[in-house]
Parts: structure tokens; sequence; C-alpha cells
């Protein structure tokens, strides 16, 4: 059980585009889904955090108007990041917390973006 | 920046032998979680230690926590090939539900 999973795995897009990422929990409804993002040989960072219904929390120095979040269920929450430019190039991942739950977090596949 | 700190970075051992990581932190926490990362792939959760736990067991591997220190280590014993992949530890903190995540530790065990 707990299974998160990431759509696209992979996705290359030119620079100005907006790319959309998608975290669902598949077995479980998750009231709280994280997004990070790790480059290359670094650990992950949390960028933000998403509620179900509310507006997402961004850690400091995340731009919320480019890294657009949307958690409009307790099954998935969106992360699109607007006017990608090549420096945004990085692995994305979420991680989800069942609803009632207290520490653990589940973590999805991760997304590899690049921009070109 | 982040708040944990793991040494070493990176540890090269033979099959058979145990590997030890070691992860600092910084503030008050709830408990601290060590993850598995494959190369390219997403994260496995190992095991969680709350923070009035001192040691925790689960198959091969064995966490102890130690708050005074604002410490932990994570040993896994009898390590196979498979077991190569990056180590990281993460603490929740008292202050919220967020996780930060150490700098992790690249394992390597050749067969």
């Amino acid at each position: 059980g707990a299974v998160v999973s990431q759509h696209p795995s992979r996705v290359i897009c030119k620079s100005g585009t907006s790319v959309k990422i998608e975290c669902r929990s598949l077995d479980f409804q998750a009231t709280t889904m994280f997004w990070y993002r790790q480059f290359p040989k670094q650990s992950l960072m949390l960028m933000a955090t998403s509620n179900e219904g509310s507006k997402a929390t961004y850690e400091q120095g995340v731009e919320k108007d480019k890294f657009l979040i949307n958690h409009a269920s307790l099954t998935l929450s969106t992360l699109t990041v607007t006017s990608a430019h090549p420096e945004d190039s990085s692995f994305y991942i979420c991680s989800a917390r069942i609803a009632g739950g207290i520490y653990e977090q589940y973590f999805g596949p991760g997304t590899r973006l690049t921009v070109t | 920046s982040q708040q944990g700190e793991e040494d070493p970075q990176a540890l090269s051992i033979q099959e058979g032998e145990n590997a030890t990581m070691n992860c600092s932190y910084k503030t008050s926490i709830n408990n601290l979680q060590w993850y598995r990362q494959n190369s390219g792939r997403g994260l496995v959760h190992l095991i969680l230690i709350r923070s009035n736990e001192r040691e925790k067991h689960s198959g091969r591997l064995r966490v102890t926590l130690d708050t005074s220190k604002k410490s932990s280590s994570l040993l896994i014993t009898a390590s196979r090939a498979a077991d190569t992949a990056s180590y990281f530890c993460a603490t929740e903190e008292t202050s919220g539900s967020r996780l930060t995540f150490g700098e992790g530790t690249q394992l390597t065990v050749n067969p």
C-alpha cells in the first residue's frame, strides 16, 4: 500500500514554455503533499507544502508565481513550472502524507525535467 | 541550508561488510527518518526513529539516535551489492511537519 505516482517521469521542454507535473496518491487519501527539487548529486530541497483545498506554503526563496501548485483533491497535487528556463532543469519529487497520519511521507518516483 | 549533515559523503565497502553512516542536525525534532535512493529514482523509506527512542532495528538495519548530541547513525549489516544507493537522513522538526534532508551518503558495495 501507500503508493505515490508521478506523471510524467521525464519531460523535455523549450525555454519559455510551461510544464505540469502530477502527483497522485494511488491507494490512500493525502491531505498534505510536499514538492521537492533535487539537483544532480545533491540532496532534496523542499519547495512547498501543498494542503488539499488551500493555498500551498512555499519555502523561502521559491517563487510561488513560477512554481504553481494546485492540490484540488485528496489524491492529486500538481506542480506547474511556468516560463521554464534551463536552470529549472532538475529532478522534481513529490511526497504524500496519509490523511490522519502522523509521521511517514511516501515518495513518488520523481520527474526529470530538462529545459532546452 | 540543509539541517542535516551526513558523513561520510561517500563510502565504498566489500559485500558482507558493515556500513555505518552518520547524520547530525541542529534543531529540536519529533523524529528522524532514513531514506534510500537509487540513482535517478524516488526515495524509499527505510526506518523512522522518534525523539524519545534511542535505538531501532529493522532487518539488517540498525538506527541510533542521540538527541543530546543531535546525531543519528544508520548501520547496515552484512551488506549486499544491491544496497548500493544514496542514503539520506531527514528530520521532522518540532515546529512543523516538514522534513529537512541531509546531504546524503553515497554507498557503494562491491561484489
